[in-house]
């Protein structure tokens, strides 16, 4: 089956700790995006990559980095310097032509920082 | 940039009833508005996608419109049952690219039985 997997579901960090979440999919998709979703806010974005070795900040890229060296993987690493990483973190992919790209998401990590 | 709003947050109807749930955005220069489902502590799952060149799209008891012209969309469900409830959430592209999305904060609807 073609689909988006994420793991863990849930991660718990101490804070001041780096934590990498990994997001991979087969569905031959070129873009991938990472989402943070808050209580009450929309989904907000992180990152997204439309190829291959190339990636672009979001709207809320400080305090996270990401790589993308492979096509179907897109991991995610929330870094001490992000000040509020408790939340719900959403990775989608979409095929990269201009005017269909519906995304598709995984199930989400859901990150605790104490 | 683009501005997605969904009116009502919230929303709680008997089961059997037709309902509307409404999605409003800024900016009209989009490639396609999507509809996502979301259960709670899971992942978005996409309902419907509607590209700019139509008006309306429809899955099963689902169907989405949508009028650029006034920047908006509506998500109708016919016949509404308790698996109906959930977060429903639209999404439009701004006119930067259909790459960058930006999502509504949701409608949570509950279906009583």
């Amino acid at each position: 089956d073609g689909g988006i997997t994420q793991s863990p579901k849930y991660l718990f960090r101490k804070e001041g700790q780096n934590v990498t979440l990994s997001c991979e999919q087969n569905l031959n998709h070129d873009a991938m995006y990472w989402y943070r979703q808050d209580p009450g806010q929309g989904l907000r974005l992180i990152y997204y990559s439309q190829i291959v070795n190339d990636f672009q900040k979001g709207d809320i890229a400080e305090g996270y980095s990401v790589s993308r060296e492979k096509k179907e993987s897109f991991p995610l690493t929330v870094t001490s310097a992000q000040k509020n990483p408790t939340a719900f973190y959403l990775c989608a992919s979409s095929t990269r032509t201009g005017t269909a790209a519906e995304q598709y998401f995984g199930p989400g990590t859901r990150l605790t920082v104490t | 940039k683009q501005e997605v709003t969904q009116i009502p947050a919230a929303l709680s109807v008997p089961e059997g009833e037709n309902l509307v749930l409404n999605c409003s955005f800024t900016d009209s220069a989009i490639y396609n508005l999507q509809w996502f489902r979301q259960d709670p502590g899971k992942g978005l799952t996409s309902l419907l996608l509607i590209q700019s060149s139509q008006r309306e799209q429809t899955s099963g008891r689902l169907n989405a419109s949508l009028d650029k012209s006034s920047g908006r969309s509506t998500l109708y469900i016919a016949a509404s049952q308790p698996g109906d409830s959930a977060t429903y959430l639209c999404a439009a592209p701004g006119s930067g690219g259909y790459q960058k999305v930006t999502f509504g904060t949701g409608t949570k609807l509950q279906v009583i039985p």
